[in-house]
């Protein structure tokens, strides 16, 4: 079956601060690749996503590169605000066997991040 | 525009009673799917819904369980005789369609606590 595998949290950083989640993914097919983010108080939330190997996604100065070979999708960004604190979750997409999948999310764990004045 | 909206935000039941969630999609979006997000389990997939297909329930975790989808638009999943580990929060989403790539926007969730 499809995992989502996270790196633990929480994270703790300062502003300014360059940030690294790490998400390493098993699908059976090829997946969609995506970081959904819960800002304190709101609901989920796309942040970036990636259809196809190589492709990387980008939104507010975080970035991800879909690797196919190390089957990840780490998240980055070079320089965290206090504004960024939330959960992050990376999920995917699997379009099963002949593509007939319907868009149903696999996710991680999350990982809580502050980031500190 | 309206995102997704959910209702009740909170719920607080005793165990054994029935309970109702309310979803109501994005005006257009075809595609509906419930997830549930608990200390224990993480987020997880319960039910999707495509146009007038019959839906997917492999992620409804007990047969108490069901939920259903009225004139291709509002949702209700219904909880029978709730127990303890029911405890969540019950997350709907809409997409414009469905597929993997497609992005889902989710609603804020109702938080369920079974006492």
């Amino acid at each position: 079956g499809n995992s989502v595998t996270q790196m633990e949290g929480p994270v703790t950083l300062s502003e300014e601060a360059f940030l690294t989640i790490n998400c390493t993914y098993t699908a059976t097919g090829y997946p969609s690749l995506f970081w959904y983010v819960q800002y304190p108080g709101e609901g989920l939330q796309l942040l970036l996503k990636a259809t196809k190997a190589d492709d990387k996604g980008s939104n507010k100065g975080f970035e991800a590169t879909y690797r196919k070979e190390t089957t990840s999708f780490h998240l980055e960004k070079g320089s965290v605000q206090v504004s960024d604190s939330a959960v992050y979750f990376c999920a995917l997409s699997d379009p099963g066997a002949g593509g007939t999948s319907y868009g149903k999310l696999t996710f991680g764990q999350g990982t809580i991040l502050t980031v500190h004045p | 525009g309206a995102g997704v909206s959910q209702s009740p935000s909170n719920k607080v039941t005793e165990k054994g009673k029935d309970v109702e969630l309310r979803c109501d999609p994005i005006s257009g979006h075809t595609a509906l799917y419930w997830y549930r997000q608990s200390l224990g389990q993480g987020l997880e997939f319960l039910i999707y819904f495509q146009g007038n297909s019959a839906p997917d329930k492999s992620g409804l975790p007990s047969d108490r369980f069901s939920a259903e989808r009225t004139g291709g638009s509002v949702s209700t999943l219904t909880i029978q005789r709730t127990q303890q580990e029911d405890s969540a929060v019950y997350l709907c989403a809409s997409s414009w369609k469905d597929g993997h790539s497609y992005e889902q926007y989710f609603g804020p969730g109702t938080r369920l606590t079974v006492t």
